[in-house]
């Protein structure tokens, strides 16, 4: 079975500085990965998914994660966040069998303060 | 532009009712999935059904029951309400077909509260 961890539930930080959000998962077979970001009082909208090539993956709003398969990892960055960047962040994992479905970590609040 | 709706943003609901969510997409998309987001324990796969009338149990299928009568909607149906389902339920579709592989389109959720 897989699952992801989350380890951070909340990580603040100032304007203009790096962050950098991380997340694991376990899985025994090859994996899709996904982050995907939620707004105050809407629904996820994704922020980036690795399907294979690259490990590197550039996703909207100046994020991107790694892949690191060694270290089954797939940490989210930005080198400067905004204020608006404030929000809900939930890594995903889907295998590449069966019905396509998601498993989700608990979710890292971001709280950017100026 | 892609589109997934849920039929209430705010839903009250008494103890014991029969409660239908609502979820329409406009994407033709084969899959959809019933989610419920709790603090602290992210989202939870209720149910998903990959083809018009199937269906299949998610994690916590538990006090619920899905509908798919036509491909661009899924309904989740609360037999009988009860105070531990007091959560935001989101609904999600996606494409069978690869090329945006496994990616899920989000509508912007039902927050339920059963009194």
């Amino acid at each position: 079975a897989q699952s992801v961890t989350q380890l951070d539930s909340q990580v603040p930080v100032f304007e203009e500085a790096p962050v950098e959000l991380r997340c694991n998962y376990s899985s025994s077979v090859s994996v899709y990965l996904f982050w995907y970001v939620q707004y105050p009082n809407q629904g996820l909208q994704l922020l980036l998914k690795y399907l294979s090539g690259s490990t590197l993956v550039k996703g909207i709003n100046g994020f991107e994660a790694e892949f690191n398969k060694s270290q089954t990892s797939f940490h989210l960055r930005k080198p400067s966040v905004h204020i608006s960047d404030t929000a809900e962040y939930f890594c995903a994992v889907s295998d590449n069998t069966g019905f396509q479905k998601l498993v989700f970590g608990t979710g890292t609040r971001l709280l950017v303060s100026p | 532009d892609v589109k997934v709706t849920q039929s209430s943003r705010y839903l009250v609901k008494r103890t014991g009712e029969k409660v239908f969510l609502e979820c329409v997409q406009d994407m033709d998309h084969e899959n959809m999935f019933w989610y419920r987001q709790d603090p602290g324990l992210g989202l939870r796969l209720i149910y998903f059904s990959y083809d018009v009338k199937m269906k299949e149990k998610g994690d916590i299928p538990e006090g619920y029951s899905v509908s798919r009568e036509k491909k661009e909607r899924f309904s989740l149906i609360l037999e009988s309400a009860s105070t531990n389902q007091t959560s935001m339920y989101l609904c999600a579709s996606s494409p069978r077909a690869s090329g945006r592989a496994r990616e899920q389109f989000f509508g912007p959720g039902t927050r339920l509260t059963v009194l």
